[in-house]
């Protein structure tokens, strides 16, 4: 399994932005896709996924009004679009992945390897 | 949201050493789902215990990891030079946010 992330993106304050997440080797719908990001000298961060519990999305609290997941299952693709960026934004971000769909609690035995974002005027 | 308090926050040992490092959770990690996880500098975090005790595929045996409710450790039995690192506990047991601890630092001595 690898999880390959779209490139590298610098961004004006309040743009927006879209990372990919593309699933290789498996069909997208055997993983729960999450995305987690870490600031410059930070721990992680877990900003969205989805509840085992119902299969639906949830946000973090702070995110949750500019945090988008979406998914193109023809393309075995996750996507994650964050708007309105602000500096505190820099981060790298990741695409992580539980084994055994949104209906599976788990840990994160894949994950992507990270997508530089840069927030900057 | 459960806050996870990892201790210490740095270790300066050598290779060959024993080390056990600390995750204290606010309030009980239902089902014991509490993972670890280990970041070198340049890569993506790298899981190693899930299930609070459960090693993760292709993790060497010298990791090991216990502990239940509010209070969990991981121990490494024997540091390889591969094992200077950044730890990180989280928990994906309760509602989310799926929180993660903010770091236990191994450097050598």
């Amino acid at each position: 399994v690898q999880l390959i992330q779209s490139g590298a993106e610098v961004k004006k304050p309040g743009a927006s932005l879209k990372v990919s997440c593309k699933v290789s080797g498996y069909s997208l719908m055997e993983f729960s896709i999450h995305w987690v990001r870490q600031a410059p000298g930070k721990g992680p961060e877990w900003m969205g996924g989805f509840a085992p519990e119902d299969g639906e999305s949830v946000y973090a609290l702070k995110f949750q009004d500019k945090l988008a997941m979406t998914e193109d299952l023809s393309i075995n693709t996750a996507h994650m679009e964050l708007s309105r960026l602000k500096s505190d934004d820099t981060a790298v971000y990741y695409c992580a992945a539980v084994v055994g769909g949104r209906y599976s609690p788990g840990a994160y035995e894949y994950w992507g390897q990270g997508t530089l974002v840069t927030v900057s005027s | 949201e459960i806050v996870l308090t990892q201790s210490p926050g740095t270790l300066f040992l050598s290779p060959g050493e024993r080390v056990t490092l600390s995750c204290r959770a606010s309030q009980s990690v239902s089902s014991n789902y509490l993972a670890w996880y280990q970041q070198r500098p340049g890569q993506a975090p790298r899981l190693l215990i899930n299930g609070a005790s459960r090693r993760a595929t292709g993790v060497p045996d010298r990791f090991s990891g216990s502990g239940s409710g509010t209070d969990f450790t991981l121990t490494i039995s024997r540091l390889e030079p591969e094992d200077f690192a950044v730890y990180y506990c989280q928990q994906y047991g309760n509602s989310p946010p799926y929180t993660f601890g903010q770091g236990t630092k191994l450097e050598i001595k």
